[in-house]
């Protein structure tokens, strides 16, 4: 079975400033996808990145951009010029890219790292 | 009007109480979740529903019943919870139950279930 460790359970940030939040990974598979979701304080979760295995270029959207170290299996996401909407629970996910029967596509989370940007 | 929507927003409930939870999407997707979501813990995947019918049940006790009548909608029925039961409920929708071409889920905001 696949685990998704976040090691920080909380960090904060100033405005302005970058911070990178980790995540680690374990998995047998060669094929799959990485995700970090962002729940702000009673909003909804939303997909902030997305990763693909197979690609070797790192994902970017915008101030969002992540460092994948497949064979370290690390999925780091950095959050550049930091604002304080960004302030939020951070959830890094895992995917199977290969079906395996009912379920195999389900995604599991790690436990997330609460982020708090300080004006 | 949000994409994935949950009502209610807060409930409370002693054991021997009945409540339903309710999430609806307005996303034209094919693909339903529950997900239960407790302090310092992983999200825990408990009910999958696809095309209304269930794909996946992830050992969840019985005193949780689900029921998907359509695509739209889908519930979580609850009956002599524990105190343990108490977490945020969050349901969440897909383009099908592989996730679609992104793997992307949409989730609500979830229901604060206190289970006194």
């Amino acid at each position: 079975a696949q685990t998704v460790t976040q090691s920080q359970p909380e960090m904060s940030v100033q405005e302005a400033e970058t911070v990178t939040l980790s995540c680690t990974y374990d998995t047998s598979e060669s094929d799959y996808y990485l995700f970090w979701y962002k729940q702000p304080p009673s909003r909804q979760m939303i997909l902030v990145i997305r990763q693909e295995a197979y690609k070797q270029q790192n994902a970017t959207e915008n101030r969002f951009s992540v460092n994948f170290q497949k064979a370290a299996k690390s999925f780091s996401l950095k959050i550049s010029d930091s604002q304080l909407g960004d302030a939020a629970m951070y959830f890094c996910a895992y995917r199977s890219g290969s079906y395996s029967g009912a379920g195999s596509y389900q995604l599991t989370f790690g436990k997330g790292t609460k982020l708090s940007v300080i004006p | 009007e949000t994409g994935v929507t949950q009502t209610p927003r807060h409930l409370v409930m002693g054991m021997t109480n009945k409540k339903s939870l309710k999430c609806e999407q307005h996303l034209g997707h094919n693909a339903m979740y529950w997900y239960k979501q407790s302090a310092k813990k992983p999200l825990e995947l408990m009910f999958v529903y696809s095309l209304e019918e269930r794909v996946e049940n992830n050992s969840v006790p019985s005193r949780f019943s689900p029921e998907c009548p359509n695509s739209s909608h889908l519930f979580l029925h609850l009956h002599t919870l524990q105190p343990e039961d108490s977490a945020l409920y969050l349901c969440a929708s897909s383009q099908d139950e592989f996730g679609g071409n992104t793997g992307e889920l949409f989730f609500g905001e979830g229901s604060r279930l206190t289970v006194l």
